[in-house]
């Protein structure tokens, strides 16, 4: 599966939309891009996932570049709740594909 | 979204003393089921991948008689920690993968924290 770049760490206010970056410049034709977020000390949290085409479900919205070769994953009115550790994570759709956990991106919501 | 849960969500055992964690997948059957570790402040570590029926596969370096997988039925997937030992102890957190036709999305349960002392 493609590896990820994602920065470590970002901020936003209280109800203002929070935009995550996430590379996968070696991404192939046939896996797809997932979001999770996992809120200190449970397990995470499927947020939303796609192929090419942009994406949008109660929690957030997935952009993926024309090329594939990055996302961002949106949370369009960030609350304190949403502060947690987001990772992007690239999967085939074999049967034995898996999901790779990176390090991920700290979003700290202030009030 | 899919449910998987576990339990128990705490345990503590006794160093040298085997430790059951369940995982159920409570609305839909996982052919597929993974388990991971995770320790403080670090990102989730793949130990293995469960699948219904046969045996587990596990990620290199990961002592696969030392962690025991078994996946007995579509909705049930259990983690057995033989003989633990303080290093041990650690957030250990399954998933299940939706059928294909339902989408192949993985779902995770909410964690177990083993404490061996």
């Amino acid at each position: 599966d493609a590896k990820t770049t994602q920065p470590p760490s970002m901020d936003c206010a209280e109800g203002r939309a929070a935009n995550l970056p996430c590379n996968h410049s070696t991404i192939s034709g046939n896996e797809y891009v997932y979001w999770y977020r996992q809120i200190h000390s449970q397990g995470p949290q499927y947020i939303i996932h796609g192929l090419k085409n942009n994406e949008t479900n109660e929690m957030a919205s997935l952009i993926i570049t024309e090329d594939r070769k990055s996302s961002t994953l949106i949370l369009p009115h960030a609350t304190l709740r949403d502060t947690a550790v987001y990772y992007c994570i690239v999967m085939g759709t074999g049967a034995n594909s898996k999901l790779t956990f990176g390090k991920g991106i700290t979003l700290s919501v202030r009030p | 979204g899919a449910v998987v849960s576990q339990h128990p969500s705490r345990v503590i055992c006794k160093s040298g003393t085997s430790v059951k964690i369940e995982c159920r997948s409570l609305d839909f059957q996982a052919t597929t089921m993974f388990w991971y570790r995770q320790f403080p402040k670090k990102s989730l570590m793949l130990m293995a991948t469960s699948n219904e029926g046969s045996k587990a596969t596990y990620e290199q370096g990961v002592e696969k008689d030392k962690f025991l997988i078994n996946h007995a039925s579509l909705t049930l997937s259990t983690l057995t920690v033989t003989s633990a030992h303080p290093e041990d102890s650690s957030f250990y957190i399954c998933s299940a993968r939706l059928p294909r036709y339902s989408g192949n999305t993985i779902y995770f349960g909410e964690g177990s924290w083993l404490t061996v002392v």
